[in-house]
């Protein structure tokens, strides 16, 4: 059974700096692997996919990598805002199947 | 291109009823897909609608069902509600629900049970 976990669970960090969050599964077998951000009460946003045949994936100062036989993504977050303060969520897609297994999430915020 | 809508945003039931939520996704896309998110259990997959066909389903009780039309728009039911069913629902969209395709999420009903 897929099992996603995100390390730290919360964040605080302030503006400017570089941060890393992590993202563990404990089944290597993944089609891919998202990024997404949830501001409070609202819906999700896809910040980054990762295919299975992929390394990273960049989006302006946002980077993920994906190492899928350790079982590993880190979302890299360059230069932080204030703007930046939510809940980042990882997701994996699991073979052979349509859904995707969330992780715990993590939630960031930036003083400014 | 309109994003996935969620209606209603919020409802308040209690309990023993029953509730139907409803989704439109994207324009062109045809999988849409449901989530349960709480603050104990996190976002929990429900189910995912192609072509007004279930393909998969998650760990729920039979008292969760859902359809999709030939519009792709669908609709998720909830009967005889308990009060651990109180959560945001949220619905996601795709052009085909392929594993190497983005999802894109509503803003989600709040549903509060009393």
């Amino acid at each position: 059974k897929q099992e996603v976990t995100q390390i730290p669970a919360a964040l605080s960090v302030p503006e400017g700096e570089n941060l890393v969050l992590n993202c563990s599964f404990t089944d290597s077998a993944i089609y891919n692997l998202q990024w997404f951000r949830q501001d409070p009460g609202k819906g999700l946003t896809s910040l980054l996919l990762i295919q299975s045949s992929q390394r990273e994936q960049t989006s302006g100062r946002l980077n993920a990598s994906l190492d899928k036989s350790s079982g590993r993504s880190t979302l890299y977050i360059a230069a932080s805002q204030p703007g930046d303060s939510a809940t980042y969520l990882c997701a994996v897609s699991t073979s052979g199947t349509y859904k995707y297994i969330f992780g715990t999430g993590t939630r960031l915020k930036v003083l400014a | 291109k309109a994003g996935v809508t969620q209606t209603p945003r919020y409802l308040i039931k209690t309990r023993g009823q029953q509730v139907t939520l409803s989704c439109s996704p994207i324009s062109g896309h045809r999988s849409v897909s449901w989530y349960q998110q709480t603050p104990g259990q996190g976002l929990q997959f429900l189910f995912e609608y192609f072509s007004e066909t279930q393909r998969n389903k998650g760990n729920f009780p039979g008292r969760f069902s859902g359809r999709q039309f030939s519009n792709s728009r669908s609709e998720m039911n909830v009967s005889t509600l308990e009060l651990g069913d109180s959560a945001l629902y949220l619905c996601a969209s795709s052009y085909s629900g392929g594993a190497q395709e983005t999802q894109y999420f509503g803003p989600g009903t709040r549903l509060l049970v009393l």
